[in-house]
């Protein structure tokens, strides 16, 4: 079940802040937030494994609401260098207790325009 | 990326054509993963890994097949090959079920 990202696309100047958006119609164990450039692999930003958690980096952090089924990245005064496609990743709770595999949202286009 | 490695990096294959992507990871991680990615779909899950062994299958499982004959590698199959196959490939491996994934740099698979 592949968790659901929104915008699709964000385009900002440089300093500006973005809110990326990523639901789940099912309950969540994990949230994991990675960063595309064009022509190159996904590259880890952070997991939030517990709800409520909130997680941070430099100006880029998430948070998790387990009650909500949903996670939220934040970029703070955007520089260039956060141009990219963001994914979220989810993996979701099953009743035994057990995490399974990890499926990405279709990702958010970020440019940050000078 | 130093830590994955996939080849090959290039392959133009005809339809009805089969061919192998290798990975091979140089940690110790048990989870290995093959994604595929199409414009404006995001990457999505063919199989996984989850120890040496044991595969399942993720959300586009057919005309695929994996191979995890050791804790190391982990290879993906196309028998038959379609146009529909024509995309980019990731491997990546993972630190338990849960942890993060650190990808290979792709494998750009054209499909006539």
């Amino acid at each position: 079940q592949q968790p659901v990202q929104s915008p699709q696309a964000v385009i900002l100047r440089e300093g500006e802040d973005a809110v990326i958006n990523c639901s789940s119609s099912k309950a969540l164990y994990s949230v994991h937030w990675y960063r595309q450039k064009h022509g190159e692999a996904p590259i880890f930003l952070m997991i939030l494994l517990k709800g409520g958690e909130q997680k941070g980096h430099d100006k880029i952090s998430a948070s998790f609401n387990e009650k909500k089924q949903q996670s939220s990245l934040y970029l703070t005064a955007s520089q260039l260098s956060y141009s990219g496609t963001y994914f979220c990743g989810t993996t979701l709770l099953f009743s035994s207790g057990s995490a399974r595999q990890l499926t990405f949202g279709s990702g958010t286009q970020l440019t940050v325009l000078p | 990326n130093a830590g994955v490695t996939q080849t090959p990096k290039f392959q133009v294959l005809k339809t009805g054509q089969s061919m192998t992507l290798q990975c091979a990871q140089d940690m110790n991680h048990n989870s290995m993963y093959w994604y595929r990615q199409d414009p404006g779909m995001g990457l999505r899950l063919i199989y996984y890994s989850a120890s040496e062994g044991t595969t399942d299958k993720g959300e586009v499982p057919n005309g695929y097949n994996v191979s995890r004959l050791n804790k190391r590698e982990f290879s993906l199959r196309l028998e038959s090959a379609a146009p529909s196959q024509t995309s980019v490939y990731f491997c990546a491996r993972g630190q338990g079920v849960t942890g993060e994934l650190f990808f290979g740099e792709g494998s750009r698979l054209t499909v006539l």
